[in-house]
């Protein structure tokens, strides 16, 4: 069964501008998470979708949003970046809900300048 | 507090030696603990998980339980150079949907 996939691995972008990240889970699982990790803060967490709803976010400003499609692959949106979002974006995909076991993909990492 | 500590490292022991790192967590409806390995540049991987209180052995990885202490640890014995990562703690807590938590990591060094 292949794994959770994420594009693209790396991004550099400028301040002000805006990025979208994508992730595709395992098959099967229903709950897609999305995390920031920096070398700073760890491992935080941002939201988690299920079924084309979130049902839970992170303490993270507005600039963050996302989605998540039909076919539970989703999308996690910054607007107006600043330089402190420079960090590794990580989605994990689970069966049911976000306290079951999350397999992480590879991660995107995001450079921002 | 943060919701979720480990011990700091990093944390040295020789090849074949019990590695044992430690987790304790502050939300008391927490439901599922995870152990996850972390190589350097590279993403999380999920190599344990725990739901209910006592040991639970895998290999040679065993998780520990303790829900009335809020405490949960790992121990790696045999430990191989190849164990050399940072190992994240993630506690589970169930609200509308529900989320990981995540520990700030314990680097282990496994020395020939």
């Amino acid at each position: 069964k292949a794994g959770v996939t994420q594009t693209p691995r790396y991004l550099i972008k400028t301040r002000g501008q805006q990025v979208t990240l994508s992730c595709s889970p395992i098959s099967g699982h229903r709950s897609v998470s999305w995390y920031q990790q920096t070398p700073g803060q760890g491992l935080q967490f941002l939201f988690e979708y299920f079924s084309e709803t979130q049902r839970n976010k992170g303490n993270f400003p507005g600039r963050f949003s996302g989605r998540q499609f039909s076919n539970s692959r989703s999308e996690m949106n910054v607007s107006t970046l600043e330089l402190g979002d420079s960090a590794l974006y990580l989605c994990a995909s689970s069966h049911q809900t976000g306290v079951d076991e999350q397999y992480f993909g590879p991660g995107t990492r995001l450079t921002v300048t | 507090q943060k919701e979720v500590e480990q011990n700091s490292g990093p944390l040295s022991v020789p090849e074949g030696a019990i590695a044992s790192l430690n987790c304790t967590y502050s939300d008391r409806v927490s439901q599922s603990f995870f152990w996850y390995r972390q190589y350097s540049g590279k993403s999380p991987e999920l190599i344990m998980s725990i739901y209910s209180n006592g040991d639970k052995e895998d290999g040679r990885f065993t998780a520990q339980l303790n829900k009335a202490s809020q405490y949960v640890s790992l121990l790696i014995r045999d430990s191989q150079p190849s164990d050399s990562a940072t190992y994240l703690c993630a506690v589970g807590v169930y609200n509308q949907g529900g989320k990981l938590i995540f520990g700030q990591g314990t680097e282990l060094s496994v020395k020939p």
